[in-house]
């Protein structure tokens, strides 16, 4: 199973450009999360969703918006970019049944990262 | 709301010593733990969670961590500590019907030939 995969990988843009950042999960989770990290802040939670057709806003969601796709997809789109939010963005997902469960072991399994930087 | 602290910035011990990263949370209700590992250029790695039972509870790779509600207190310790354990280490915690983790803000390990 390739689990998260995130596309792509490496962007830098320029600051008023658009972009859009894609995850997808092949383990039929229900929930699917964005989460950007910067050193000294950990992970901050952007949006997530918690099932197909609903998203919510996290802890840090302006200048971003994201979509769901279908179960498997849930993708980031930065509008109009910024320098501050250059960072390393993480896709995850979960089944919510599984996180407490002492039956599964991670609650989340996560992407390998986009690093984006934002000129 | 729920929020985890780690009050170190790194942890610098060397090869074959003990190693702990402390994590203390805040939490309505029972909390659920869970500690992270991350390397470089990768994304986290699941180590380990408390949900409920033995304060002390044992992970992947030789760690454990020790769950203390007085203290309000989750740290990961190994026992004997490798240079590849050199990492970025993330405690996280939840709370009882949110399925919304909330991380701390890591912890760099640094293991010294």
């Amino acid at each position: 199973n390739a689990g998260v995969t995130q596309t792509p990988k490496f962007q830098v843009l320029k600051t008023g450009q658009s972009m859009t950042l894609q995850c997808a999960q092949d383990m039929n989770h229900n929930s699917m999360y964005w989460y950007r990290q910067d050193p000294g802040m950990g992970l901050r939670l952007i949006y997530y969703s918690a099932s197909e057709g609903t998203t919510d806003k996290g802890e840090v969601p302006n200048g971003y918006n994201v979509s769901r796709l279908n179960k498997r997809e849930f993708s980031l789109r930065l509008e109009s970019a910024a320098p501050s939010q250059t960072s390393v963005y993480f896709c995850a997902s979960s089944d919510p049944g599984q996180i407490t469960d002492s039956s599964y072991n991670s609650p989340l399994h996560f992407g390998n990262g986009t690093r984006l930087t934002v000129t | 709301a729920q929020s985890v602290a780690q009050p170190e910035d790194q942890v610098n011990v060397a090869e074959g010593n003990p190693l702990t990263v402390k994590c203390t949370y805040s939490v309505s209700g029972n909390p659920y733990l869970f500690w992270y590992v991350q390397y470089p250029n990768r994304g986290l790695q699941f180590l380990l969670k408390y949900i409920t039972g033995d304060n002390l509870v044992k992970g992947s790779y030789g760690f454990e961590a020790e769950f203390n509600k007085s203290q309000t207190s989750f740290h990961l310790k190994k026992p004997s500590a490798l240079v590849s354990d050199s990492a970025l280490y993330f405690c996280a915690v939840l709370s009882y019907g949110n399925n919304r983790l909330a991380f701390g803000k890591g912890n760099q390990v640094v293991v010294i030939p």
